[in-house]
């Protein structure tokens, strides 16, 4: 099980938009460390979306932001178009027992 | 072109050893602390493990899962980093990607990522 919750799945038409949540707790993402959002395609390895909680990296487009308040954060998705269908995960860090460095379980978008 | 690049996957029986290297490029390599990350096929990713730089004193962390079992150490005259996993089981079938730390002021993430190398542990 992983120590960041999200769902594991959303789906969307295209141009609509779609958020996926990532839900920590007080020892990791509510403690304010910082989120990052991954987005893996198929057979290949993940890259980075999103880092430090609401910043693209360049060369990602601006329909895709992220947001944290509180012991969660946030991926939207705006303007869905086919080659976003992938696998999301966010990752931060976690000053409990468990590894310090955490993902959450991934999520699959699909695109109607 | 910044670029990591792993090798050293393969079949291995419940128990035994073997040891991924990851070869770096593009990037000053000694000065970064490198990561090691898993993934079991239709899985979600693990973090498995770090080390960091010589200025660092390559100090190493690993999760609970590997700790005593797999061990991460690093070569800077060759640009490359190592896991060798011992007393491997069954579940440390995965693909496991090796990656480096990008920095932005505050912020650090993983990133760039090496390709995966699979390592299956079955009988």
């Amino acid at each position: 099980q992983s120590v960041l919750t999200q769902p594991p799945s959303v789906s969307g038409a295209p141009g609509q938009r779609v958020t996926i949540s990532c839900t920590g707790s007080n020892s990791n993402i509510g403690a304010g460390f910082d989120v990052h959002w991954y987005q893996q395609l198929p057979g290949t390895a993940p890259k980075v979306l999103i880092y430090g909680n609401n910043n693209r990296p360049s060369g990602v487009p601006d329909r895709f932001s992220g947001s944290k308040s509180g012991t969660s954060a946030s991926l939207a998705i705006t303007g869905l178009q086919a080659e976003d269908e992938a696998h999301y995960y966010c990752q931060s860090y976690d000053n409990s027992l468990s590894g310090p460095w955490v993902f959450g379980g991934g999520t699959k978008l699909t695109v109607l | 072109e910044v670029q990591l690049v792993e090798s050293g996957g393969g079949l291995v029986q419940p128990g035994g050893s073997l040891k991924l290297s990851c070869a770096a490029s593009g990037f000053i390599f000694s000065g970064s602390a490198v990561h090691w990350v898993r993934q079991v096929a239709g899985k979600g990713l693990e973090w498995v493990g770090r080390i960091r730089s010589k200025a660092k004193n390559y100090a190493t962390v690993y999760d609970p899962s590997v700790k005593g079992r797999f061990t991460i150490s690093r070569d800077d005259s060759k640009n490359t980093t190592y896991l060798q996993m011992n007393s491997l089981k069954i579940e440390d079938t995965a693909i496991y990607y090796c990656t480096g730390v990008a920095v932005i002021g505050a912020y650090s993430w993983f990133d760039p990522w090496g390709q995966g190398a699979l390592v299956i542990v079955s009988s």
